[in-house]
């Protein structure tokens, strides 16, 4: 069974400051891990995927992940918090055997002037 | 890609009634998935709806309450049933298109 851990469910962080929110995943397979972000009233948004090319995903808005084998982690990272980042953020995790997603439990970002 | 249609994107209903929530995707595609966010809660996904078969559903929902028919490639639908204050939430229909999952804006449900 596959299983998602978001640490956090809030984080707030200074605009220009470096923003990381924490994922670990559990799967007996090789996953394919993703970030997702919701805004305030919207539908989902793909950040950044992983799908065992390269370790290190760079996706849209300056956010990127690394994929850490050895610790289970899927850490999501931006250098500098702009006040536009402000949002829901998920984690997700899937394989080739099981299709659908399994979302962690979201962390909210509020970034502070 | 895929373009994801859903409707309505937004409901208030009686409690006792039913709602059908239709998806409809711009691609066929083999599996399509519904899931439901509570309020202030992450997406729990309710089945798996595949062209052509029985859907299959998640621990914790049922086909009574949570029917789902899947007539073609491009179309499905999802209906609550019995509905209940607890069933506010928002609906989620999601595809998979090369690796990434699309979603659809949400139906969001309010039971009153």
């Amino acid at each position: 069974a596959q299983s998602v851990t978001q640490l956090g469910s809030h984080v707030s962080v200074s605009e220009g400051a470096l923003v990381l929110l924490r994922c670990n995943y559990s799967s007996s397979v090789p996953p394919y891990l993703f970030w997702y972000v919701q805004y305030p009233n919207q539908g989902l948004q793909l950040l950044l995927k992983y799908t065992s090319a390269a370790t290190l995903v760079k996706g849209i808005n300056g956010f990127e992940a690394e994929f850490k084998k050895s610790e289970t982690s899927f850490h999501l990272t931006k250098p500098s918090a702009h006040m536009s980042d402000a949002a829901e953020y998920f984690c997700a995790v899937s394989d080739t055997g099981r299709r659908a997603l399994t979302f962690g439990s979201g962390t909210r970002l509020q970034v502070q002037p | 890609s895929a373009v994801i249609s859903q409707k309505p994107s937004r409901d208030i209903c009686q409690r006792g009634t039913s709602l059908t929530i239709q998806c409809q995707v711009d691609s066929q595609v083999t599996m399509m998935f519904w899931y439901r966010q509570q309020p202030g809660q992450s997406l729990t996904l309710i089945a798996t709806a595949n062209q052509g078969s029985e859907a299959t559903y998640e621990s914790g929902f049922v086909i009574d309450k949570f029917p789902i028919s899947r007539p073609n490639l491009t179309f499905s639908t999802l209906t609550v049933s019995n509905m209940s204050p607890e069933d506010s939430s928002i609906y989620l229909c999601s595809v998979e298109v090369g690796q990434q999952a699309f979603f659809g804006q949400g139906t969001r449900l309010t039971v009153v």
